[in-house]
């Protein structure tokens, strides 16, 4: 079945305490990105990537870190957590841009608490 | 400038009416607008996607947009509403290499 997976789907944590989100997609996509969802504000970018070891930064990169060493896979990293970044994240894939866009495959969500 | 703006917070229809969820945009050279459905604690779900050619396109689940290039208009539509449609509904606009989601539409579909 094509999916995007993302773990934990649940994580309360403390400030400051570093904290890796995975994210893995099993239809051979280029294109993944990170995105917050807050109440009133949608659904905003954090990072992208077009392809291995291409990231860049979306509308709201500050504090997060991310990575691609793998096609399948696209962790969003939380160096040093804070309550503002509590929120309901979504990591995405699709087929790459270059060749012309596509629709975007969403993974269930990553619902993130830092008190 | 926002790129996507999405007017109305809610959106209220007696089931069985024809229902609009509004979107307009603001991009430089050809818009590619889309629309995503949430359905409570999910992912969301693509509905259907403007690029080129016919400006009324249909998608899932009986819904269909119209793209307006003089009014920078993309409303989702459906001629008849169901209770199960009731849900978030996000359009998003590509933006360069990044897509820019609205801040989302609640549409209550009431029985």
């Amino acid at each position: 079945e094509a999916q995007v997976t993302q773990n934990p789907r649940y994580l309360i944590t403390v400030t400051g305490k570093k904290l890796t989100v995975t994210c893995s997609q099993n239809m051979n996509h280029e294109y993944m990105s990170w995105y917050r969802q807050d109440p009133g504000l949608g659904l905003r970018q954090i990072y992208y990537s077009m392809n291995v070891e291409v990231t860049d930064k979306g509308d709201v990169p500050e504090g997060y870190k991310v990575s691609r060493k793998e096609k399948r896979n696209f962790p969003l990293i939380l160096e040093s957590p804070s309550p503002n970044q509590t929120s309901l994240y979504f990591c995405a894939s699709s087929l790459s841009p270059d060749r012309g866009w596509y629709e975007q495959y969403f993974g269930p969500g990553t619902r993130l608490t830092v008190t | 400038a926002q790129s996507v703006a999405q007017p109305e917070d809610q959106v209220n229809v007696a089931e069985g009416n024809p229902l609009t969820v509004k979107c307009t945009y603001s991009v430089s050279g050809n818009p590619y607008l889309f629309w995503y459905v949430q359905y409570p604690n999910r992912g969301l779900q693509f509905l259907l996607k403007y690029i080129t050619g016919d400006n009324l396109v249909k998608g899932s689940y009986g819904f269909e947009a119209e793209f307006n290039k003089s009014q920078t208009s993309f409303h989702l539509k459906k001629p008849s509403a169901l209770v199960s449609d009731s849900a978030l509904y996000f359009c998003a606009v590509r933006e360069g290499d990044k897509i820019i989601f609205g801040k989302g539409t609640r549409l209550h579909i009431l029985p």
